[in-house]
């Protein structure tokens, strides 16, 4: 069974720092891309990130460029999103999602979400 | 960047009725990126369509999608309890990916 179980959320002040991590299991992570997507609260999906299976090509947002960092670490199995200089804007769950394999740029399984609160 | 619009922002439709969704895109997108996902309340999304029309494992056949260039619709056949939630469509483009604001489906 494919699982992805993410961890690392809280409560951070603006300006500050935090990572989120998606451990895989059930599939061989290593073969596939994988992204980050956000939802502030109430509001709608918001693409963050992606990476390429083996780390050759990242993505980002607009929004995010310059202050997060996606990273996978194939052996471990886990998919990273390192949060510099937050604020109050970057408050949402953020989801962690798999590539429809098969190159149709479409996300198949995800994550149970973890709660980023940039508050003071 | 291209800016996906759904409407309508919401449809009250009753079990048993047919739900027609649009998704339109700002430039023309290709149908082999264009997706269909369905959120309900406190859940991750779940991918319902892929390539416009191709139905994601295990997704009933009363959802359908179809379309091309900028214009795309996922029709829900016939509405069951389980499918009142949020829609979203969502397109990959230029090393991007966006999503539309959603189309909510509720009890009428």
């Amino acid at each position: 069974e494919v699982q992805l179980v993410q961890s690392g959320g809280g409560l951070v002040k603006p300006g500050g720092s935090l990572r989120l991590s998606c451990a895989a299991s059930g599939f061989t992570f290593s073969s596939y891309n994988m992204n980050w997507v956000r939802q502030a609260p109430g509001k709608g999906l918001e693409w963050v990130s992606s990476i390429s299976s083996g780390s050759g090509y990242m993505y980002y947002a607009d929004s995010v460029k310059g202050r997060f960092t996606i990273s996978r670490e194939n052996a471990k199995k886990s998919l990273y999103l390192q949060m510099k200089s937050l604020r109050a804007e970057d408050t949402a769950v953020y989801y962690c999602a798999r590539d429809l394999r098969g190159g149709w740029k479409s996300f198949d399984y995800w994550g149970q979400g973890t709660l980023v609160t940039v508050s003071s | 960047e291209i800016v996906l619009t759904q409407s309508p922002g919401t449809l009250s439709l009753s079990p048993g009725e047919r739900a027609t969704l649009s998704c339109r895109a700002s430039q023309s997108v290709s149908s082999s990126y264009l997706a269909w996902y369905q959120q309900k309340p406190g859940q991750a999304p779940r991918l319902l369509i892929y390539g416009a029309s191709n139905r994601a494992s295990g997704i009933p056949d009363r959802f359908s999608g179809s379309g091309s260039g900028t214009d795309f619709t996922l029709t829900i056949s016939r509405l069951e309890p389980e499918d009142f939630a949020v829609y979203y469509c969502q397109q990959h483009g230029s090393s991007l990916w966006t999503f539309g604001q959603g189309t909510k489906v509720e009890f009428k």
